[in-house]
């Protein structure tokens, strides 16, 4: 069984404060993605990343993938009060194309 | 709205009814999953369809529940016998897919079972 690790899994602070949230496997990833929900919504889209090491900026968000491609993390810098949401990575793994969600990081931001 | 569209949005029933769900993915996806989450934890899989093919079904599926995807489009999931642990969110997603697993959600159903 594949298993997928979010933390920390709750995380409150202030507004401007910088954050960042991690996921780990103990198995390679042929991709993975971030997505943020809020209460009584789907999960929605962040970023996709594929390749180790890869880096991706979505405005004060920064999505790094893992050079083994089993670890990624997601940094916020300035936090706002819209950031507040659950933050769940997916991962699907070589031979077993479906997603396979963590637990997820509860985070929210205080203004 | 070209998105991945789930109905009903919430669903009331009495333990030991029949429930039916529908999803209606993005138009050109080929794979189309359904997750459960309960309170407070990430999406389960259930099960996924590349066009109206079942590849994979999860352990969590039991035989009170079965999913369709008749013409690969649009799918159904029903629950038969509902019980109160049946309660969670049950959400849809589609991707383009073998290769792409970029997955986008419904909004869910929220099935609460009294």
């Amino acid at each position: 069984t594949q298993l997928l690790e979010q933390s920390p899994q709750f995380l409150s602070i202030q507004e401007g404060e910088n954050l960042t949230v991690y996921c780990n496997s103990s198995s390679v990833f042929s991709s993975l993605q971030w997505y943020r929900q809020e209460p009584g919504e789907g999960p929605v889209l962040l970023v996709t990343v594929v390749t180790g090491g890869e880096v991706k900026k979505l405005k004060r968000l920064t999505f790094q993938f893992g050079d083994a491609r089993k670890d990624s993390s997601l940094h916020i810098t300035a936090a706002q009060p819209g950031d507040t949401g659950l933050y769940l990575c997916a991962g699907a793994y070589f031979g077993n194309e479906k997603l396979t969600f963590g637990t997820g990081t509860r985070l929210t931001i205080i203004p | 709205d070209t998105g991945v569209s789930q109905d009903p949005r919430h669903k009331i029933t009495k333990r030991g009814q029949n429930v039916t769900f529908r999803c209606d993915p993005i138009s050109e996806h080929n794979r189309l999953y359904w997750y459960r989450q309960t309170l407070g934890q990430g999406p389960e899989f259930l099960t996924y369809f590349q066009n109206e093919a079942q590849l994979e079904k999860s352990r969590l599926l039991s035989d009170r529940f079965s999913a369709e995807r008749p013409k690969g489009s649009f799918s159904t999931l029903e629950i038969q016998r509902t019980e109160q642990g049946d309660s969670a969110m049950y959400l849809c997603a589609s991707s383009f897919g073998p290769k792409n697993t970029e997955a986008f959600f419904g909004q869910g159903t929220r099935l609460t079972v009294v």
